[in-house]
């Protein structure tokens, strides 16, 4: 079965310096890979998904197949980049969306 | 277009009671799926459905069932509430099921006496 594991529960840095969000996954075919954000009172949505390739709000994340990884990475952390991440497999065929448990990032000022 | 909505927003029941909760998709969105999300476990998947047909379900007990309208509305309902099902019940919505970006509502709170 899939499986995503995001090993940090909270990730603490200073404003200004980079940010690298892990994640790790369990799957031998081909996923599909996203990262969903939740700021405070905000739902839950999507921040990107790596077949598009995009770099939304300075983060992006690099597919690493070999590693199994999908590490979201910014290079200057911003105090409103501070809420609880998720990264999530999708895999093809007739399986729902797996979700890591989830990183908690703060930015301190 | 307006987003993924969520009735009732906030629920206190005691143990034992049942509850129903329901989610509205965005228009034109065909496959829902529910999620329950608490501070320790994350975010841990329920069901999804599309066209009406439960296409998944995830490892929770037969008291958690769902069911999905004509309309694509869809509703989720517990039966013999117990302490442990106080969490935040999200629904999401998307066009199809597969690999489409998922778009979440605001939640419902159930809190269970």
């Amino acid at each position: 079965a899939q499986r995503v594991t995001q090993p940090e529960k909270l990730l603490s840095v200073f404003k200004g310096a980079p940010v690298e969000l892990k994640c790790n996954y369990s799957y031998s075919g081909s996923p599909e890979l996203f990262w969903y954000v939740q700021y405070s009172r905000q739902r839950l949505q999507l921040l990107l998904r790596h077949i598009s390739r995009e770099s939304i709000k300075g983060f992006t994340a690099d597919l690493n197949k070999g590693e199994t990884s999908f590490h979201l990475k910014k290079p200057f952390a911003q105090e409103e980049d501070s809420a609880m991440y998720y990264c999530a497999l999708s895999a093809p065929g007739n399986t729902p969306l797996v979700f890591g448990k989830g990183t908690r990032l703060s930015v301190i000022a | 277009k307006a987003g993924v909505t969520q009735t009732p927003r906030y629920l206190i029941k005691t143990r034992g009671q049942q509850v129903t909760l329901s989610c509205s998709p965005i228009s034109g969105h065909r496959s829902v799926s529910w999620y329950q999300q608490t501070p320790g476990q994350g975010l841990q998947f329920l069901f999804e459905y599309f066209s009406e047909t439960q296409r998944n379900k995830g490892n929770f007990p037969g008291r958690f069932s769902g069911r999905q309208f004509s309309n694509s509305r869809s509703e989720m309902n517990v039966s013999t509430l117990e302490l442990g099902d106080s969490a935040l019940y999200l629904c999401a919505s998307s066009l199809v099921p597969g690999r489409e970006t998922q778009y979440f509502g605001p939640g419902t709170r159930l809190l269970v006496l």
